[in-house]
Protein backbone atom coordinates (compact mmCIF):
# COMPACT_ATOMS: atom_id res chain seq x y z
CA UNK A 1 0.00 0.00 0.00
CA UNK A 2 0.96 3.46 -0.92
CA UNK A 3 2.54 5.21 2.16
CA UNK A 4 0.82 8.23 3.29
CA UNK A 5 2.71 11.74 4.72
CA UNK A 6 0.32 14.26 6.74
CA UNK A 7 1.32 17.45 8.32
CA UNK A 8 0.83 16.02 12.41
CA UNK A 9 -1.28 19.17 13.35
CA UNK A 10 -2.56 22.75 12.20
CA UNK A 11 -4.40 25.17 13.63
CA UNK A 12 -6.96 27.59 12.02
CA UNK A 13 -10.18 30.03 12.87
CA UNK A 14 -13.63 29.86 12.49
CA UNK A 15 -14.86 30.98 8.88
CA UNK A 16 -11.62 30.16 7.24
CA UNK A 17 -10.88 27.52 4.45
CA UNK A 18 -8.58 25.10 5.17
CA UNK A 19 -6.57 23.06 3.24
CA UNK A 20 -4.87 19.69 4.33
CA UNK A 21 -2.50 17.94 2.11
CA UNK A 22 -1.05 14.78 1.53
CA UNK A 23 1.71 13.51 0.12
CA UNK A 24 1.80 10.05 -1.32
CA UNK A 25 4.73 9.43 -3.58
CA UNK A 26 4.49 5.79 -4.35
CA UNK A 27 0.47 6.03 -4.97
CA UNK A 28 -0.84 3.12 -7.67
CA UNK A 29 -2.30 3.21 -10.43
CA UNK A 30 -5.40 1.21 -9.01
CA UNK A 31 -5.08 3.40 -5.94
CA UNK A 32 -7.82 5.27 -4.55
CA UNK A 33 -7.71 8.46 -2.20
CA UNK A 34 -10.12 8.32 0.86
CA UNK A 35 -10.17 10.83 3.57
CA UNK A 36 -12.03 10.10 7.44
CA UNK A 37 -12.87 12.08 9.76
CA UNK A 38 -12.21 11.42 13.52
CA UNK A 39 -13.82 13.24 16.54
CA UNK A 40 -12.65 12.58 20.28
CA UNK A 41 -14.34 9.54 21.89
CA UNK A 42 -16.13 8.35 18.49
CA UNK A 43 -15.20 6.34 16.02
CA UNK A 44 -13.54 7.77 12.54
CA UNK A 45 -16.21 8.70 9.50
CA UNK A 46 -15.75 8.57 6.04
CA UNK A 47 -16.07 12.12 4.18
CA UNK A 48 -14.46 11.99 0.92
CA UNK A 49 -13.21 9.51 -2.06
CA UNK A 50 -11.59 10.03 -5.06
CA UNK A 51 -9.15 9.22 -8.03
CA UNK A 52 -8.23 11.86 -9.49
CA UNK A 53 -9.17 15.91 -10.60
CA UNK A 54 -11.45 17.11 -8.11
CA UNK A 55 -14.44 16.08 -6.19
CA UNK A 56 -16.85 17.66 -3.72
CA UNK A 57 -19.63 16.38 -1.39
CA UNK A 58 -21.79 18.77 0.99
CA UNK A 59 -18.66 18.56 3.78
CA UNK A 60 -15.16 18.67 1.97
CA UNK A 61 -13.56 18.84 -1.72
CA UNK A 62 -10.35 16.81 -2.70
CA UNK A 63 -8.13 18.14 -5.19
CA UNK A 64 -5.79 15.77 -6.72
CA UNK A 65 -3.32 16.70 -9.38
CA UNK A 66 -2.45 15.20 -11.98
CA UNK A 67 0.56 12.94 -10.98
CA UNK A 68 -1.62 11.70 -8.41
CA UNK A 69 1.15 12.16 -5.60
CA UNK A 70 -0.51 14.28 -3.70
CA UNK A 71 -3.87 15.08 -2.80
CA UNK A 72 -5.44 17.92 -0.49
CA UNK A 73 -8.78 17.87 1.38
CA UNK A 74 -10.49 21.37 1.44
CA UNK A 75 -13.14 22.27 4.42
CA UNK A 76 -14.87 25.37 3.40
CA UNK A 77 -15.46 27.80 6.01
CA UNK A 78 -14.41 25.80 9.03
CA UNK A 79 -16.29 26.00 12.42
CA UNK A 80 -15.09 24.98 16.11
CA UNK A 81 -17.06 21.28 15.23
CA UNK A 82 -14.56 20.83 12.65
CA UNK A 83 -11.67 19.97 15.16
CA UNK A 84 -10.97 16.75 14.91
CA UNK A 85 -8.07 14.56 13.81
CA UNK A 86 -8.07 14.21 9.47
CA UNK A 87 -7.10 10.76 8.46
CA UNK A 88 -5.68 10.63 4.67
CA UNK A 89 -5.98 7.18 3.63
CA UNK A 90 -4.85 5.11 -0.06
CA UNK A 91 -5.34 2.07 -1.35
CA UNK A 92 -7.51 -0.28 -3.79
CA UNK A 93 -11.03 -0.68 -3.98
CA UNK A 94 -10.52 -3.98 -4.31
CA UNK A 95 -8.85 -4.78 -1.26
CA UNK A 96 -10.72 -6.96 1.50
CA UNK A 97 -9.81 -5.35 4.58
CA UNK A 98 -6.41 -3.11 4.13
CA UNK A 99 -7.78 0.24 5.65
CA UNK A 100 -4.17 1.77 7.32
CA UNK A 101 -4.72 5.03 9.52
CA UNK A 102 -1.47 6.85 9.97
CA UNK A 103 -1.56 9.25 13.04
CA UNK A 104 -3.42 11.84 10.88
CA UNK A 105 -3.66 15.48 10.96
CA UNK A 106 -4.63 17.19 14.32
CA UNK A 107 -6.95 20.55 12.91
CA UNK A 108 -7.63 22.69 15.69
CA UNK A 109 -10.26 25.60 14.82
CA UNK A 110 -10.23 28.37 17.01
CA UNK A 111 -13.21 31.27 17.73
CA UNK B 1 -26.74 6.14 8.69
CA UNK B 2 -25.85 2.78 8.68
CA UNK B 3 -27.08 1.33 12.17
CA UNK B 4 -24.09 0.14 13.91
CA UNK B 5 -23.92 -0.56 17.52
CA UNK B 6 -20.95 -1.76 19.70
CA UNK B 7 -21.86 -3.42 23.56
CA UNK B 8 -21.02 -2.99 26.19
CA UNK B 9 -19.63 0.72 25.65
CA UNK B 10 -17.21 0.45 28.61
CA UNK B 11 -15.92 -2.00 30.42
CA UNK B 12 -13.49 -2.71 32.96
CA UNK B 13 -11.82 -6.38 33.65
CA UNK B 14 -9.26 -8.42 35.41
CA UNK B 15 -6.17 -9.97 33.74
CA UNK B 16 -7.09 -13.48 32.84
CA UNK B 17 -10.72 -13.34 32.57
CA UNK B 18 -12.49 -13.76 29.40
CA UNK B 19 -13.84 -10.99 27.62
CA UNK B 20 -16.40 -10.62 24.61
CA UNK B 21 -17.30 -7.62 22.74
CA UNK B 22 -20.31 -7.32 20.42
CA UNK B 23 -20.90 -5.88 17.20
CA UNK B 24 -24.69 -5.43 15.87
CA UNK B 25 -25.63 -3.95 12.57
CA UNK B 26 -28.88 -3.61 10.84
CA UNK B 27 -28.32 -3.17 7.30
CA UNK B 28 -27.11 -6.76 6.10
CA UNK B 29 -23.81 -5.83 5.06
CA UNK B 30 -21.53 -8.56 4.02
CA UNK B 31 -18.12 -6.93 5.76
CA UNK B 32 -17.69 -6.19 9.14
CA UNK B 33 -14.44 -5.47 10.85
CA UNK B 34 -12.65 -5.53 14.24
CA UNK B 35 -10.15 -2.72 14.77
CA UNK B 36 -8.32 -1.40 17.76
CA UNK B 37 -7.13 2.49 18.44
CA UNK B 38 -3.98 3.46 20.60
CA UNK B 39 -2.06 6.19 21.79
CA UNK B 40 0.57 6.44 18.93
CA UNK B 41 -0.62 3.35 16.82
CA UNK B 42 -4.02 4.70 15.08
CA UNK B 43 -6.31 2.20 13.90
CA UNK B 44 -5.51 -1.46 13.32
CA UNK B 45 -7.19 -4.37 12.28
CA UNK B 46 -7.95 -7.64 14.46
CA UNK B 47 -10.11 -9.46 12.50
CA UNK B 48 -12.42 -8.60 9.65
CA UNK B 49 -15.48 -11.25 8.52
CA UNK B 50 -16.41 -11.53 4.51
CA UNK B 51 -19.58 -13.20 5.64
CA UNK B 52 -21.57 -15.97 7.86
CA UNK B 53 -18.68 -18.08 9.46
CA UNK B 54 -15.87 -16.59 7.30
CA UNK B 55 -13.56 -14.77 9.12
CA UNK B 56 -9.73 -13.58 8.78
CA UNK B 57 -6.58 -12.35 10.96
CA UNK B 58 -5.53 -8.40 10.42
CA UNK B 59 -2.38 -6.96 11.82
CA UNK B 60 -2.49 -7.47 15.13
CA UNK B 61 -4.69 -10.70 15.85
CA UNK B 62 -2.71 -12.84 18.33
CA UNK B 63 -5.15 -13.19 22.00
CA UNK B 64 -8.29 -12.67 19.79
CA UNK B 65 -10.39 -14.49 18.37
CA UNK B 66 -13.88 -13.16 16.33
CA UNK B 67 -17.11 -15.39 15.34
CA UNK B 68 -20.08 -14.61 13.14
CA UNK B 69 -22.85 -16.88 12.78
CA UNK B 70 -25.08 -14.25 11.57
CA UNK B 71 -25.35 -11.65 9.30
CA UNK B 72 -25.75 -8.85 11.71
CA UNK B 73 -23.46 -9.92 14.86
CA UNK B 74 -19.79 -9.90 14.80
CA UNK B 75 -18.44 -11.11 18.19
CA UNK B 76 -14.95 -10.64 19.31
CA UNK B 77 -13.48 -12.25 22.44
CA UNK B 78 -9.99 -11.97 24.26
CA UNK B 79 -9.73 -15.24 25.38
CA UNK B 80 -7.70 -14.37 28.56
CA UNK B 81 -7.37 -10.54 29.15
CA UNK B 82 -3.93 -9.12 29.40
CA UNK B 83 -2.93 -5.65 30.31
CA UNK B 84 -2.18 -5.09 26.31
CA UNK B 85 -5.60 -5.44 25.12
CA UNK B 86 -6.39 -2.24 27.39
CA UNK B 87 -7.62 -0.08 24.01
CA UNK B 88 -10.61 1.13 22.54
CA UNK B 89 -12.25 -1.04 19.92
CA UNK B 90 -14.15 0.13 17.11
CA UNK B 91 -16.15 -2.26 14.96
CA UNK B 92 -16.93 -1.42 11.02
CA UNK B 93 -18.99 -2.25 8.08
CA UNK B 94 -18.14 -1.72 4.49
CA UNK B 95 -20.68 0.76 3.02
CA UNK B 96 -19.25 1.48 -0.45
CA UNK B 97 -17.95 -0.57 -3.43
CA UNK B 98 -14.92 -0.77 -2.21
CA UNK B 99 -12.92 -1.57 1.04
CA UNK B 100 -11.96 1.92 2.09
CA UNK B 101 -15.78 3.22 2.45
CA UNK B 102 -16.80 2.02 5.97
CA UNK B 103 -18.60 3.17 8.18
CA UNK B 104 -17.21 2.58 11.97
CA UNK B 105 -19.05 1.86 15.29
CA UNK B 106 -19.27 4.18 18.59
CA UNK B 107 -16.37 2.12 19.94
CA UNK B 108 -15.92 0.10 23.61
CA UNK B 109 -13.37 1.03 25.50
CA UNK B 110 -11.79 -2.09 27.57
CA UNK B 111 -9.19 -1.44 30.30
CA UNK B 112 -7.74 -4.56 31.35
CA UNK B 113 -6.54 -4.16 35.65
Amino acid sequence: LAKTTQPISMDSYEGQEVNITCSHNNIATNDYITWYQQFPSQGPRFIIQGYKTKVTNEVASLFIPADRKSSTLSLPRVSLSDTAVYYCLVGRMDSSYKLIFGSGTRLLVRP
Amino acid sequence: DAGITQSPRHKVTETGTPVTLRCHQTENHRYMYWYRQDPGHGLRLIHYSYGVKDTDKGEVSDGYSVSRSKTEDFLLTLESATSSQTSVYFCAIRIGQGAQEQYFGPGTRLTVT
